[in-house]
């Protein structure tokens, strides 16, 4: 199975604030990995698919790059709101796998 | 828009076998997509067990694929999840999903909580 680790696994950062989570493959991908975002007690939520391509009414602060093996998603003003938990998936191939999470905390 | 949402006993024994069924609406099971289930235990992860198509062909999780049964009842508009022999470890929080082929998953259900305890 194709190995997804995720950095860091806990960030801290303020309100306006630009962060950037990265996601590494354990092999390439192509570019079949999507970002989702996840708040305590709620399903997570797509926001960017094919490593690039943002999901209709996400807003425009979030982006992703990469392909390969290395892949990073981009808030570039932090908001109140983008305070959850973050996982990268590949689904290059069988079996689906998630990173291991990031934990964004308020500052 | 398409809405899922799971239902099934929030509590199993040992050794027992979990079953949920994910009601879809708002679209059809028939349609060109994917339907999977991903798990996640109290404060952990999230862990991708399997799906299945319309056509009835699955994929599973290596790791748990002694275990799992994913079947779909189109008439009802639904797929069910069934795991055998569950444990402890076994005790999660359950989604359904849908799969857009190259484009994510999404939407989720809102998730069930399901216990494994005597």
């Amino acid at each position: 199975a194709i190995q997804m680790t995720q950095s860091p696994s806990s960030l801290s950062a303020s309100v306006g604030d630009r962060v950037t989570i990265t996601c590494r493959a354990s092999q390439g991908i192509r570019n079949d990995l999507g970002w989702y975002q996840q708040k305590p007690g709620k399903a997570p939520k797509l926001l960017i698919y094919a490593a690039s391509s943002l999901q209709s009414g996400v807003p425009s602060r979030f982006s992703g790059s990469g392909s390969g093996t290395d892949f990073t998603l981009t808030i570039s003003s932090l908001q109140p709101e983008d305070f959850a938990t973050y996982y990268c998936l590949q689904d290059y191939n069988y079996p689906r796998t998630f990173g291991q999470g990031t934990k964004l905390e308020i500052k | 828009q398409v809405q899922l949402q799971e239902s099934g006993p929030g509590l199993v024994k040992p050794s027992g076998t979990l079953s949920l069924t994910c009601a879809v609406s708002g679209g059809s099971i028939s349609s060109s997509n994917w339907w999977s289930w991903v798990r996640q235990p109290p404060g952990k992860g999230l862990e991708w067990i399997g799906e299945i198509y319309h056509s009835g062909s699955t994929n599973y999780n290596p790791s748990l694929k002694s275990r799992v049964t994913i079947s779909v009842d189109k008439s009802k508009n639904q797929f069910s999840l069934k795991l055998s022999s569950v444990t402890a470890a076994d005790t999660a929080v359950y989604y359904c999903a849908r799969i857009e082929a190259v484009a994510g998953i999404y939407p989720w259900g809102q998730g069930t909580l399901v216990t494994v305890s005597s």
